[in-house]
This record gives C-alpha cells, structure tokens and sequence, in this order.
C-alpha cells in the first residue's frame, strides 16, 4: 500500500519568512495529493491540493509542487503570518473507488516566531 | 449546524470498558470516513462508507473495532473491551463526492478517548 513519508516534523520560522515542507511517496499510480492544516483542538482542513496532471499549483501565499518521476511534492508557504502556526500534513490517494481513503503524512509542527 | 459533528469530545473508559462514538456528516454528504489520531501523528485510516455501505474496513486494527452507518447519515465506531493502546482522537470526516479522489475531506473535531 501507499506510504507517505513528510519532513521536516518541526519548523521554525520567522514571521515574513517562507516555510517549504516536503513529502515523498510510494505508490506511482497515486495522482491527488492534498494538504490539510490542523490548529490545536481541531480536525484538519484542506488547505491546497493538486494532481498528478499538474507540477505546480498557486493560491495566493500558498504553493504546492509535485515531481511525479521523483516521486516528491513539497508546499511552500510565503510571508509567514502568526496564524499560519499549525501541523501541516502532505497526504496521498488513488483514484480506485475500492481504495478510496487519504494516506496522511506524519505532520510538520510548523511555528512562526514574531 | 453546518460541519460535521463528534460526540463524545472526550471520553475516558476503564480498559475491558465498551465505548462508542458518534460523527454527524455534513447534511447529503455521500462518503464518510473514521480516521484515528494518535498523539503527534498523522491520522490513519480505519474504515469508509458510501452511504450506508461500509465498502472498505482495510485499515479497523482488530475485530474489537466496528462502525456502522445504518440510514447513510449518522455513524457510530464501537470499540469493545478496549486497551490502553486504543488511547487517540478519533477523527470522522465527511464528503459530497463518491470518493477521496474527487472530494474535499471536512473533518470533524475529534472524539479523543483515554483509555485508563
């Protein structure tokens, strides 16, 4: 089955800054890719995804890429905000209606110092 | 309300105890799913529905766990005897779409059981 490996599991950063969070992989016939935020106490929400037809998609400060031939895609998040404090997780799934579940990462703490 | 709804938000049972928890999806949404979360981890996938047909259960850890969803709208994921080991939230979310592949995922907040 899928496995999808995320890092780093913290991050630092300071406010303005840009964050990127990488995520690897396994299963070549795995072509949607989201992300979700999830705040303290809360369950995760989507934030961005992207498919496998596409290498980089853009919403505002938000961006996602994917190498479909390393197997990799990373989101980067610029000019840092306080509210961007959260865990991020990069997750994986297949089209299969029999297999249709997300893989989540293990998470990126990701802090924002002012 | 408009978002999916988890009850209990807390729950602490004694091992051996029985629990069961509740996930209210987003009114018409056709898929639901029970995810579990354990403490600085990524949730991990435990069973799916398609209205009230659970079509994969791959991911249920043992033959304790058991979720129903009997009229396609309010699910229910029992854990019998449970064991320390069963210590997580339990995440449940909702989607419109027949699949993960073509739906956005709206989670709830969260059962978080404690298993003493």
């Amino acid at each position: 089955g899928e496995n999808v490996e995320q890092h780093p599991s913290t991050l630092s950063v300071q406010e303005g800054d840009s964050a990127v969070i990488k995520c690897t992989y396994s299963d070549s016939a795995s072509n949607y890719f989201p992300w979700y935020k999830q705040e303290l106490g809360k369950g995760p929400q989507l934030i961005i995804d992207i498919r496998s037809n596409v290498g980089e998609k853009k919403d505002q400060r938000i961006a996602v890429t994917l190498n479909k031939t390393a197997k990799h895609f990373s989101l980067h998040i610029t000019e840092t905000q306080p509210e961007d404090s959260a865990v991020y997780f990069c997750a994986a799934t297949q089209p299969y209606s029999s297999a249709s579940k997300i893989i989540f990462g293990s998470g990126t703490r990701l802090s924002i110092r002012p | 309300g408009a978002g999916v709804s988890q009850s209990p938000r807390y729950k602490v049972a004694k091992r051996g105890q029985d629990v069961a928890l509740r996930c209210d999806p987003i009114s018409g949404h056709v898929s639901l799913f029970w995810y579990q979360q354990a403490l600085g981890q990524g949730p991990e996938f435990l069973t799916y529905f398609q209205n009230e047909a659970q079509l994969d259960k791959s991911g249920l850890p043992s033959d304790r766990f058991f979720a129903e969803r009997p009229e396609g709208s309010v699910s229910t994921l029992k854990i019998q005897r449970t064991q320390q080991e069963d210590s997580a939230v339990y995440l449940c979310a909702s989607s419109l779409e027949t699949s993960a592949y073509t739906g956005e995922l709206f989670f709830g907040e969260g059962s978080r059981l404690t298993v003493l």
